[in-house]
């Protein structure tokens, strides 16, 4: 079956440091690729996506790029703000068949940035 | 555009009780998604309605779990009876039939003692 896996955490940076969080998937067919995003005390916010491969999805300076060749879909921003601290979720979407549009969701990676 | 609304927001139950959860979706949103995340992890899909019909339903466990969406809108969640590994927060999404996103609710903390 399908799956996602992303990187150990957590993750803790200081404010203007270069973030990048690892996901790899396993799927068939060619799933579409998310970025979700849980701040403390609220619900999952889609921050970015990419539906085929070598795709650039990008949002308030996050960016990550549907790999194909190596089925990874990795996180990264330039210089992380303390705003930035959430918890990170790398998710694909179902391909086709009955459970099109069904998420597959990898652990959560927990990002922590200090002034 | 209002979101997805859930309720209630949080739970508090002892072991062998029953709980309902609500949700109403995008106005428009077809399909209908009830994930369940325990802490630490990310979310799983317990059933996805497409307007008021199952579409996958096989991660859901039916001996203590039941959902319904009548008339293809909103959808109530229910646990009976609840056991300690319930303990999860209750997510609902929602999706246009021809689009990729889903949109989430904020979710019901719910809390087996």
């Amino acid at each position: 079956g399908d799956s996602v896996t992303q990187m150990e955490g957590p993750v803790t940076l200081s404010e203007e440091a270069f973030l990048t969080i690892n996901c790899t998937y396993t799927a068939t067919g060619y799933p579409s690729l998310f970025w979700y995003v849980q701040y403390p005390g609220e619900g999952l916010q889609l921050l970015l996506k990419a539906t085929k491969a070598d795709d650039k999805g990008s949002n308030k300076g996050f960016e990550a790029t549907y790999r194909k060749e190596t089925t990874s879909f990795h996180l990264e921003k330039g210089s992380v703000q303390v705003s930035d601290s959430a918890v990170y979720f790398c998710a694909l979407s179902s391909a086709g068949g009955t459970s099109y549009g069904k998420l597959t969701f990898g652990q959560g990676t927990i990002l922590t940035v200090h002034p | 555009e209002a979101g997805v609304a859930q309720s209630p927001r949080y739970k508090i139950i002892e072991k062998r009780q029953s709980v309902a959860f609500w949700c109403n979706p995008i106005s428009g949103h077809a399909t209908l998604y009830w994930y369940q995340q325990i802490l630490g992890q990310g979310p799983k899909l317990l059933i996805q309605f497409q307007n008021n019909g199952v579409v996958d339903d096989s991660q859901l466990p039916k001996d203590r779990f039941s959902a319904e969406r009548l008339k293809g809108v909103d959808s109530t969640l229910k646990i009976q009876p609840a056991k300690l590994e319930d303990s999860a927060v209750y997510l609902c999404a929602s999706r246009l039939s021809s689009g990729h996103e889903q949109f989430f609710g904020p979710g019901t903390r719910l809390t087996v003692l």
